[in-house]
Order: structure tokens, then sequence, then C-alpha cells
């Protein structure tokens, strides 16, 4: 069975502070998603990861990915209120299905709580 | 920009009842997906589908049916309601899966279903 584990699950911070949530997963994938969520909408893609040691910037969010460690990184630098949300990271079930199957296995959320 | 829409963003509906839900997205894109969030849990995937007319299990089917006689179009199908069902369901689409390609899967707003 194909996990992804983050963590925390809860994070309330100041802004100007760094943060990072991280993100495990139980087996190999060629693809690593991440997501924001505010509440009662949808998700908004933020990043997607491909190959180990990829690193992707947008803002003052970071994303990084180490297949060999199975661990991706959300750094968050100087945040701000408006970065408060739910985080999610995602696995393609691609390869762990040995292409057989698609759609994403997701981490249960990190809500990040943002405070003057 | 790409657009996924569904047919209801509330939805309140008795046990029994058989519940259709419906995802439309613009893009032609191949691959659609059905996932469920709840509480806690993240997201899990229901059904997908690579073509039309054609379905593959997620991980959670049981309970659930799908539909896909257009291209654009993806149907989650409730035969019998239940309160285990009530839930948000979002539905999201993606192009077909080409190596060292960052595609993304774009979601829909949502439908919140409630099961009484």
């Amino acid at each position: 069975e194909l996990k992804v584990e983050q963590n925390p699950l809860f994070l309330s911070m100041q802004e100007e502070k760094n943060y990072t949530i991280y993100c495990n997963y139980s087996t190999t994938s060629d693809r690593l998603y991440w997501y924001r969520q505010d509440p009662g909408k949808s998700l908004e893609s933020l990043f997607v990861l491909l190959s180990n040691g990829a690193v992707k910037q947008e803002g003052r969010l970071m994303a990084s990915l180490d297949t060999k460690a199975r661990l991706s990184t959300l750094h968050i630098t100087a945040a701000v209120h408006d970065l408060s949300a739910t985080y999610f990271c995602a696995v393609d079930m691609w390869e762990y299905s040995g292409g057989g199957a698609d759609g994403l296995t997701f981490g249960k959320g990190t809500h990040l709580i943002i405070q003057p | 920009d790409v657009k996924v829409t569904q047919s209801s963003r509330y939805l309140v509906k008795r046990t029994g009842e058989k519940v259709f839900l419906e995802c439309v997205q613009d893009m032609d894109h191949e691959n659609m997906f059905w996932y469920r969030q709840d509480p806690g849990l993240g997201l899990r995937l229901i059904y997908f589908s690579y073509d039309v007319k054609m379905k593959e299990k997620g991980d959670i089917p049981e309970g659930y049916s799908v539909s896909r006689e257009k291209k654009e179009r993806f149907s989650l199908i409730l035969e019998s309601a239940s309160t285990n069902q009530t839930s948000m369901y979002l539905c999201a689409s993606t192009t077909i899966r080409l190596a060292g390609v960052a595609d993304t899967q774009y979601f829909g707003p949502g439908t919140r279903l409630t099961v009484l």
C-alpha cells in the first residue's frame, strides 16, 4: 500500500518566521505534487516535482524532492498571513502500480495558520 | 485557464436515493478522476478514467460507480446513498501522461454531499 505522511498536521506560526513541512512516502514514485487548499475552496496546484534533487520556488514557497529518501519538503520563508491554508502533498501511483493505475495518493494535509 | 466544473456545490439527499454528481472539463483532457475528501483523512481516489467508456477503480470504489460517455464529462453515481457517503467530492482532470512532463491534476470546486 502506498502511504504518504505529512508532518506536522497542524502548524501555527508567526509572520516573518521560516518553517518547513515534510512529506514522506512509502514507495518509489517519479512525481510529487504540492497543493494548497483554502477553507471551502478546491485544490490549487503549487508544484510538481519530477526528479531527484528537483527544487522549485514560487514567491515565499520552495519545494524540493529527494527520491532516494522518499522525502519532499515545502519550505516557507518569512511567512505572511496570506499563506494561511491547508497544504497537501501527493504522490503519483503510476510507478507503484507498475503502470496499471493512475491517480494520486494524498497526505492528510498540513493546516497552517500564520498569525500577525 | 483549465476549467473543471461540477454540477452542484451543495447537495442534500436521503438514504437510499440514487445520486448523480457531474463533472465537466474544457481542456480536452484524457484522464479524469473522482476523489472524496474527509476531515483528517485527506483525499482518497474513488474512480478514474483514461478515455471514453473506460473506468478503473481507485482506492475506495465500494458503493460508487462512474460513467464516461463523452470525453469532457465524468459522472459519479451513488447507487443507494448512505450516511457514510456524506463527504466533499472533488473531480479532477489531467492530460495524457508523458515521461518528464510536469503535468498536474486540475480540480473542480467540489460538491459537498450530505446524506440524511
